[in-house]
């Protein structure tokens, strides 16, 4: 069975880091791309962050560029996201979602996990 | 806003037939790119629904279709019931933004 059990949200001060991880299970984890995506508080879903299967390819929605990273361990099957400069409005639930489809532009995500809460406020 | 758009609401009674739309544009849907829709019960992660435009995963009723024509795409849900009412979402690749989500839409089984 596919697992996928994301961890690390906080609560954290305006202009603070934080890194969230994601581990996986029960499907061949170095083989498929993986995601991020967050919903804020009544809000709808929004895509942050794609990496390929191998670690190198990395896409970020705009929001995220420049102040999130995406990254992966393929010997311990997790992936993380380190978020710096953090703002009241990245206050949401993060999700982490295994990716499927055989292109980038195919890509879509069939497995989520069930979601860690950040909170940024002071 | 976002660049898919979605109606914010749909309703309909058991049994009937609803249907949601996801409009898109040129640099998403219009270039080729599938349509995804999830469903998200309240306080649950998203649950994909169809993939590939018109594709159910196992475990999905087949009471769901999924079609896509032009730059526009549509969940349909026939033979409502209660256990429908829930968040909807489409999801496709857009060439200038990457992956972007619809804007969500509530349906009601009245």
């Amino acid at each position: 069975e596919v697992q996928v059990l994301e961890s690390g949200g906080d609560l954290v001060q305006p202009g603070e880091s934080l890194r969230l991880s994601c581990a996986a299970s029960g499907f061949s984890f170095r083989n498929f791309a993986m995601g991020w995506i967050r919903q804020a508080p009544g809000k709808g879903l929004e895509w942050l962050a794609t990496i390929h299967d191998d670690g190198v390819g990395t896409y970020y929605a705009d929001s995220a560029k420049g102040r999130f990273s995406i990254s992966r361990d393929n010997t311990k099957n997790t992936v993380f996201l380190q978020m710096s400069s953090l703002r009241p409005e990245d206050t949401a639930v993060y999700y982490c979602a295994k990716a499927a489809g055989y292109t980038v532009g195919a890509y879509y995500f069939d497995h989520w996990g069930q979601g860690t809460l950040v909170t940024v406020s002071s | 806003q976002s660049v898919l758009t979605q109606p914010p609401s749909v309703s309909g009674a058991p049994g009937q037939r609803v249907t949601i739309s996801c409009t898109g544009s040129s640099s998403n849907i219009g270039a080729g790119s599938d349509v995804h829709w999830y469903q998200q019960l309240p306080g649950t992660a998203p649950k994909l629904l169809i993939y590939g435009n018109n594709n159910r995963p196992s475990g999905v009723p087949d009471r769901l279709f999924g079609s896509k024509s032009g730059t526009s795409a549509s969940l349909a849900i026939t033979g409502l019931q209660a256990e429908d009412e829930a968040d909807y979402y489409c999801l496709s690749y857009d060439t200038l933004s990457g992956w972007v989500f619809g804007g969500g839409t509530k349906l009601t089984v009245l």
